[in-house]
């Protein structure tokens, strides 16, 4: 198992700031992932990070607004820009591992509320 | 499209009632079958998996079943207790690629 922890577990930001999250699993993972849990609501993939080059984004989420890195096979970090209200939720990291890439472990997950 | 039908909460239950939490999908292939748990205030944990049709997943009393005939994977246990309290998600997912996730269902269970 893959076990991944997650900077910062919550904050508080005013609107049209940005705040960066950061993802930090222990062992060399091929694909991670970037989903967002809105209160009461299921979880949708915003992105998967790709090492070495650009994220590939979900419909309805761009570079821009959620700029993603992923310098090494363990580490990734997830942009919000400029914040608004809408985008309080819970920004977790994800990776794929195990026999086929078949198991996915998730991060406990970063609560964002925007002011 | 791929996509996952979860039975709406919240649920509330007795401690040693018996739990069915009903799931539903939409596949064009043969994907794997998951439910994951989030306690409060923790993050997703896998509960358990099932890849082939007729698999049973299983795992701290929970049981699944893949029934490719009806696509349904319900979440059964027989007796929940106070612990079970918690927000289970179905999903489903071809290897390597993104899952999709059900809308997730409240648990309550009150002593």
């Amino acid at each position: 198992s893959a076990v991944i922890s997650q900077k910062p577990s919550r904050d508080i930001c005013q609107r049209g700031t940005s705040l960066t999250i950061q993802c930090q699993v222990d062992s060399q993972v091929t694909m991670m992932f970037w989903y967002r849990q809105q209160p009461g609501q299921s979880l949708t993939l915003i992105a998967t990070a790709n090492q070495g080059s650009e994220a590939t984004y979900e419909s309805g989420f761009v570079i821009d607004k959620f700029p993603i890195s992923r310098p090494n096979l363990t580490f990734s970090t997830l942009t919000v820009s400029n914040m608004s209200p809408e985008d309080s939720s819970i920004y977790l990291c994800s990776v794929a591992s195990g026999g086929a890439l078949n198991e996915q472990f998730f991060g406990p997950g970063t609560r964002l509320t925007v002011l | 499209g791929d996509s996952v039908t979860q039975m709406e909460g919240p649920v509330t239950l007795s401690e040693e009632a018996f739990l069915t939490i009903n799931c539903t999908y939409t596949a064009t292939g043969y994907p794997s079958l998951f439910w994951y748990v989030q306690y409060p205030g923790e993050g997703l944990q896998l509960l358990l998996k099932a890849t082939k049709a007729d698999d049973k997943g299983s795992n701290k009393g929970f049981e699944a079943t893949y029934r490719k005939e009806t696509t349904s994977f319900h979440l059964e246990k027989g007796s929940v207790q106070v612990s079970d309290s918690a927000v289970y998600f179905c999903a489903l997912r071809y290897t390597g690629n993104q899952f999709y996730f059900g809308t997730g269902t409240s648990l309550t269970v009150i002593p």
